[in-house]
């Protein structure tokens, strides 16, 4: 079992849609937890992280955390062209060291 | 000027060739590491360190070699080339205190084994 799983995709939505991105991560240890955005040949970009239960909001994204479950989760509200790119899940695993999954690529079709 | 730079960004090499990929950081971080990346595959940890002293093997460390020189210099190499190396690498940097530990990501070393 991988440390950390993202659906490769793609995940294809309309502008202005919800795009909703799921992450499993199999440590239980982990403490804190991260999504990157990257395009395609460019290096991945933090949009935001969290460390808590619930849910956390940052303009048009919203990271959710359930750490009963192992699953993080980033909502992308209002979806514009520009926010297609793969999506990273990273988790602050065991030993510290950051562990990502294989990302998921969202499409935004106008 | 980038806080992570890597070089070279891009390099062409050949099977069983000695290469290094370098990386540089303003940053301060105590943490560094090297990631690969393959088209559908993330990015994966090949090795990082703490600090100066310490360097630990991520998941797939076989066939590379890592030099932590200095806090601000971490030097990934590949002892033979091999066609299957060729990737995307990616040097990042975090910093070495709490669990929140965010990477900020050099800009990337394409390299081709041919």
């Amino acid at each position: 079992q991988k440390e950390v799983e993202q659906n490769s995709g793609p995940l294809s939505v309309p502008e202005g849609a919800i795009a909703s991105l799921n992450c499993t991560y199999s440590d239980r240890g982990s403490q804190s937890f991260f999504w990157y955005r990257q395009y395609s040949g460019k290096s991945p970009e933090l949009i935001m992280f969290i460390y808590s239960n619930g849910d956390k909001e940052d303009g048009r994204f919203t990271a959710q955390l359930n750490k009963a479950s192992q699953y993080v989760s980033l909502l992308i509200r209002d979806s514009q062209p520009s926010d297609s790119a793969t999506y990273l899940c990273a988790v602050n695993a065991a030993g510290n060291k950051l562990t990502f999954g294989g990302g998921t690529r969202v499409l935004v079709k106008p | 000027d980038a806080d992570v730079t890597q070089t070279p960004r891009n390099r062409i090499t050949k099977t069983g060739k000695r290469i290094m990929l370098e990386c540089s950081q303003t940053k301060g971080h105590d943490r560094m590491y090297w990631y690969r990346q393959d088209p559908g595959l993330g990015l994966r940890l090949i090795y990082y360190s703490f600090d100066v002293k310490d360097i630990n093997k991520g998941e797939i460390s076989d066939g590379y070699s890592v030099s932590r020189q200095a806090q601000a210099k971490f030097s990934l190499s590949l002892e033979s080339a091999i066609p299957n190396q060729t990737a995307l690498y990616f040097c990042a940097t975090s910093e070495g205190q709490g669990a929140i530990t965010e990477a900020f990501f050099g800009q990337g070393t394409r390299l081709t084994v041919v």
